[in-house]
């Protein structure tokens, strides 16, 4: 099946910093979400991007379909960023498992 | 997201209990899923159901039975649970077919005694 691999697994930040987030995956996808899990454990949809470049406020994601990964730009952090992010990948011709990445654990300190 | 509604938010249960977890969706997608999520991993898919219909059961022990009984509802009934079955129990919806977004709701976390 699929492989998904998300880099760095841990990272610790000062409030304002910036951080980029990577998610590498090993074939052909025709879905890629970018989740932020908070402490409360509540899975929240950011972006819905398999190809292309999109932003959201102080967030932003980049997907190079073609060459198989899709980063996560998160600028001016603050507290409220803190969590775990995953990636997540449905394969092109494939099922609906959405196969997900072990995530990057974020820390934003004050 | 809170489109998709889980009940209960909490479900303590004991080992010889039947208890059902629910999940509510009005966004007309016609594709629900359960997954289960352990501390510090991944959440990982369960079930899927298709226009109503099973269409995925990742080799789920016989302890979980998904029911959809209309497009809108998804159950997950639980009997003689285990302690290791203690979990993050997510529900999703998608409109289905190919490459559409998941939505998740708030999970239900579930203990066993």
């Amino acid at each position: 099946g699929i492989q998904v691999e998300q880099s760095p697994p841990d990272l610790i930040l000062q409030e304002g910093a910036n951080s980029t987030l990577r998610c590498n995956f090993s074939d052909s996808v025709n879905n890629l979400q970018w989740f932020h899990q908070n402490p409360w454990g509540q899975l929240i949809n950011l972006f819905y991007i398999p190809s292309g470049t999109k932003q959201n406020g102080r967030l932003s994601a980049t997907t190079v379909a073609t060459e198989r990964y899709s980063l996560l730009y998160i600028s001016s952090s603050q507290t409220t960023d803190s969590g775990v992010y995953f990636c997540a990948v449905k394969t092109q011709g494939g099922s609906e498992k959405l196969v997900f990445g072990k995530g990057t654990k974020l820390t934003v300190n004050p | 997201d809170t489109e998709v509604t889980q009940t209960p938010k909490h479900l303590v249960m004991g080992m010889t209990n039947k208890k059902s977890l629910k999940c509510e969706q009005h966004m007309g997608h016609r594709a629900m899923y359960w997954y289960k999520q352990k501390a510090k991993k991944p959440p990982e898919l369960m079930f899927v159901y298709s226009y109503e219909k099973l269409s995925i059961n990742e080799s789920v022990p016989s302890r979980f039975s998904p029911e959809c009984p209309n497009s809108s509802l998804l159950n997950l009934h639980l009997h003689a649970l285990q302690p290791e079955d203690s979990a993050l129990y997510l529900c999703a919806s998608s409109q289905g077919g190919g490459g559409q977004p998941q939505h998740f709701g708030d999970g239900t976390r579930l203990s066993i005694l």
